[in-house]
């Protein structure tokens, strides 16, 4: 069973653009974490987010977390040709496991 | 930079068959996790290990899938007899999770493409 849901399920944008994911989950959790996965390849953690955080920055990243709506966002500013991936929201429910959501494809156009 | 190391990359098999993949996850990380990832879907957990115990095989399909952690080191995760549903990416993470604290972050290998035919 997958908690987390990705919104948009794909989403392609001018290099240079802003992208803006969202993550919605059902209960509530410990944290959330944001991965991201280039093609055929292993998932990248890039933040994590505890349950009593607003928003947190890491570079070009910036996440937020709402948890009386249960939804997370994921903005990447100022979008590279590199950032061409799917993204996964992933949340622990503090059973001591984290549960992916189906991931949005970016795709950053020339 | 240590990495979780998965083989093989790629794996061809005919329905029936037996395959096995293999883990070695970073050096002191007592966590190991394998994932199956079907294309366009997020990773499933398969089966979750502290050191060289089972924490979690829930979904875990039992009849034709085992996992092992003998040592509490590498990790082998076997299919047999691997069916047409069967094919997808196993993904093998592993963490070291902070005493008493939040959950940390999941490091995960570069994957094992398995087709069945």
């Amino acid at each position: 069973s997958q908690q987390g849901e990705e919104d948009p399920q794909a989403l392609s944008i001018q290099e240079g653009e802003n992208a803006t994911m969202n993550c919605s989950y059902k209960t509530s959790i410990n944290n959330l974490q944001w991965y991201r996965q280039n093609s055929g390849r292993g998932l990248v953690h890039l933040i994590l987010i505890r349950s009593n955080e607003r928003e947190k920055h890491s570079g070009r990243l910036r996440v937020t977390l709402d948890t009386s709506k249960k939804s997370s966002s994921l903005l990447i500013t100022a979008s590279r040709a590199a950032d061409t991936a799917s993204y996964f929201c992933a949340t622990d429910a503090g059973d001591d496991k984290i549960i992916f959501g189906k991931g949005t494809r970016l795709h950053i156009l020339p | 930079e240590a990495e979780v190391a998965q083989s093989p990359r790629y794996k061809i098999t005919e329905k029936s068959q037996a395959v096995a993949f293999w883990c070695d996850p970073i050096s002191g990380h007592a966590t190991l996790y394998w994932y199956r990832q079907i294309l366009g879907q997020g990773p499933e957990l398969l089966v979750q290990f502290q050191d060289e115990s089972v924490v979690d095989d829930s979904q875990l399909p039992k009849d034709r899938f085992s996992a092992e952690r003998l040592k509490g080191v590498d990790s082998t995760l076997k299919i047999q007899p691997a069916e047409l549903g069967d094919s997808a990416m196993y993904l093998c993470a592993s963490s070291f999770p902070l005493a008493g604290g939040p959950y940390n972050e999941q490091f995960f290998g570069p994957g094992t493409r398995l087709t069945v035919l």
